[in-house]
Formats: C-alpha cells, structure tokens, sequence
C-alpha cells in the first residue's frame, strides 16, 4: 500500500550548520503533514505540522517546506546542537483512504558531531 | 499538563505468554492510540478509539491482539499468545479529537522482549 518513505537513514551534521532531513510521500491524497522527533527510549515528540494548503510553515529553528508536485516533504533545522540528535520521523494522514490516524515513514536518524 | 502514561516500562515474556500493556491518555482526549514500533522502523497503528468506540483497527492482529477502553478514559492492550515478532515498543498516543488534521501526544512506550 501506499506509505510515507524517507531518502536517507543517517545525516551526520557538524554541530552549528543546518540540517535538511527530507521525506517522500506517495498518497496525493494527503492533506496534513506532520514532524516528530523521537530520542532514545522516548516516545515521538511534536516539532512542527503542514496543511496541503501550504507550502512552507516556520517554527523556532525549524522549517517545514511542502512540495505537492513533487510529494516531498522536508524539515530543515537551522544552527544544529547535540540536542538535536535523534531520529525523525514524517507522517502524514492517508486523506481519502478514511484511515484518520497517522502513518508514519521509516524515520531518519541526525547525528550531531561537536 | 500530565502526558500520556504508559506502563510497564519494559515487559520481558516468553513466547506462547500472555502480555497486557497500560495507557492512560491526556486528560480530556477523546481520542487514543496503539502504534507498534519495531527496531528501525516508524510506529505502526494498531487501533484507534473515539471515546470507547473503535474507530479502525484493521491492522490489529486479531487472532492474538486485543484491546479495550471500556470508559472511554484509560485503556489496555493485550496479547495472547506472544510470537517472537511482537517484540517492538508499544506506543500509546492520544489527541483531543480526531480530526484528520490534528496531532498526536505520545507516551514513552513498553518495550516487549518475546524470548
């Protein structure tokens, strides 16, 4: 069926530079798009959300860009820090399929080097 | 603001045991969740309750998994007989409706060993 994928499974960034963690997603029928961050042994942690009806949405340090034609998604994170290591995951609810929970991609994992 | 609590922490069963698993969700969310989380890969839904209702849980895996929220507050996740492959971190998340455009809180899990 169809699902949310990520391209890459680590990003290893210095700490300071920016990060750009991106997403694929195969549903056009797809109208919320949302972030998490989850830590180790932690559950996944809300960083920021997308409505289809827009293509770029900003938060503290974090912006998320929408792609519809291309069904891409990515999260870019200015002046990275150790903090933010962890594995990120898009999501997305599946629109029509009536399915009203979120399906989630593979996650992507950041690693922040001092 | 209490999150969403979870309990055990950590379950280690043998397989053909039964496990049951503990979720009581943000005060006031109609809305609650069961996602599987396997090693290396993103939470999957199990089921999801509107109140006391079941709203899809047409990938829970009926014939061992089964789950109730009888008040329409807490609510429990079972399964009966364990397979090697249930091993995963149980995520219970809530939220306060269940729109389609709305997000989760997520508690921080039981993670199930099946030796």
């Amino acid at each position: 069926g169809e699902s949310v994928g990520l391209h890459l499974p680590t990003l290893s960034v210095q700490e300071g530079d920016n990060s750009i963690i991106n997403c694929a997603y195969s549903n056009s029928a797809s109208d919320y798009f949302i972030w998490y961050k989850q830590e180790s042994g932690k559950g996944p942690q809300f960083i920021i959300d997308i409505r289809s009806n827009m293509d770029k949405r900003q938060g503290q340090r974090v912006t998320v860009l929408l792609n519809k034609t291309v069904k891409h998604l990515s999260l870019q994170i200015a002046a990275t820090q150790p903090g933010d290591s962890a594995v990120y995951f898009c999501a997305e609810n599946m629109g029509d399929t009536g399915r009203r929970a979120l399906t989630f991609g593979s996650g992507t994992r950041l690693q922040v080097q001092p | 603001e209490a999150g969403v609590a979870q309990s055990p922490r950590y379950k280690i069963i043998e397989k053909r045991q039964s496990v049951a698993f503990w979720c009581n969700p943000i005060s006031g969310h109609a809305t609650l969740y069961w996602y599987q989380q396997i090693l290396g890969q993103g939470p999957k839904l199990l089921i999801q309750f509107q109140n006391n209702g079941v709203v899809d849980d047409s990938q829970l895996p009926k014939d061992r998994f089964s789950a109730e929220r009888l008040k329409g507050v807490d609510s429990t996740l079972k399964i009966q007989p364990a397979k090697l492959e249930d091993s995963a971190v149980y995520l219970c998340a809530s939220s306060l409706e269940a729109r389609r455009s709305e997000k989760l809180f997520f508690g921080s899990g039981t993670q199930l060993s099946v030796l």
